[in-house]
């Protein structure tokens, strides 16, 4: 069974103080990794796909990153409208017929001004 | 460019009832997934409908049901309601057939039941 592990589940920043949040998977072939953007009461806002091992993706302050284990996303000097919670996905490549994508549970970050 | 609308916003049930929430995916998709978000959890899969068929069902009883149309909405249906339905239930829509594309979400119903 696919599984997707995030850490930490909270972290908090001073603005302009750099970090990276982990997402650690198991799935059975990767066909690619999600990463997600979500506000309270607001449904997940999509930032990257990664598709393969040493693929990085980068957008302002984030850049993510994957390996065949974990991406990483890492958030330079943040600022607080970087406040959100950060969801991990794994689509998995094998068997033609699966289209589902299977969540961690998120890393809730929390940027200080 | 409208992205993925859901209604109703929210909505209060009571056991036993029977739910319908609805989805009108962005424009240009024409697969629609349905996802449940309980409170502190990431989202989990129910289904994916694409050519008005259920192509793919996650581990959700048969009280799941759903409906896609001929202009691509959707709708997902609960029946009788337990406590634990209460959820955020997110509709996300893509295009097949287009390589891998991410799924764009719609900012859900939350459903309470009492």
């Amino acid at each position: 069974e696919d599984q997707v592990t995030q850490s930490p589940e909270a972290l908090r920043l001073q603005e302009g103080e750099s970090s990276s949040l982990n997402c650690s998977y198991t799935v059975s072939g990767l066909r690619g990794l999600f990463w997600y953007r979500q506000d309270p009461g607001k449904g997940p806002e999509f930032l990257f796909t990664l598709y393969s091992a040493g693929e990085e993706k980068e957008k302002e302050r984030l850049k993510a990153t994957l390996t065949k284990k974990e991406s990483f996303l890492h958030i330079t000097a943040p600022k607080p409208e970087d406040s959100a919670t950060y969801l991990c996905a794994v689509r998995p490549g094998s068997g033609g017929s699966n289209y589902k994508l299977t969540f961690g549970k998120g890393t809730l970050l929390t940027v200080n001004p | 460019d409208a992205g993925v609308t859901q209604s109703p916003t929210h909505l209060i049930k009571t056991r036993g009832q029977q739910v319908t929430l609805r989805c009108s995916p962005k424009s240009g998709h024409d697969t629609v997934s349905w996802y449940q978000q309980a409170l502190g959890q990431g989202p989990q899969f129910i289904f994916q409908y694409y050519e008005e068929e259920e192509r793919q069902r996650g581990n959700f009883p048969d009280r799941f049901s759903g409906h896609q149309f001929p202009n691509y909405s959707s709708e997902l249906n609960v029946n009788a309601l337990l406590l634990g339905d209460s959820a955020l239930y997110l509709c996300a829509s893509s295009l097949s057939h287009a390589g891998l594309q991410p799924q764009h979400f719609g900012d859900g119903t939350r459903l309470s039941i009492l």
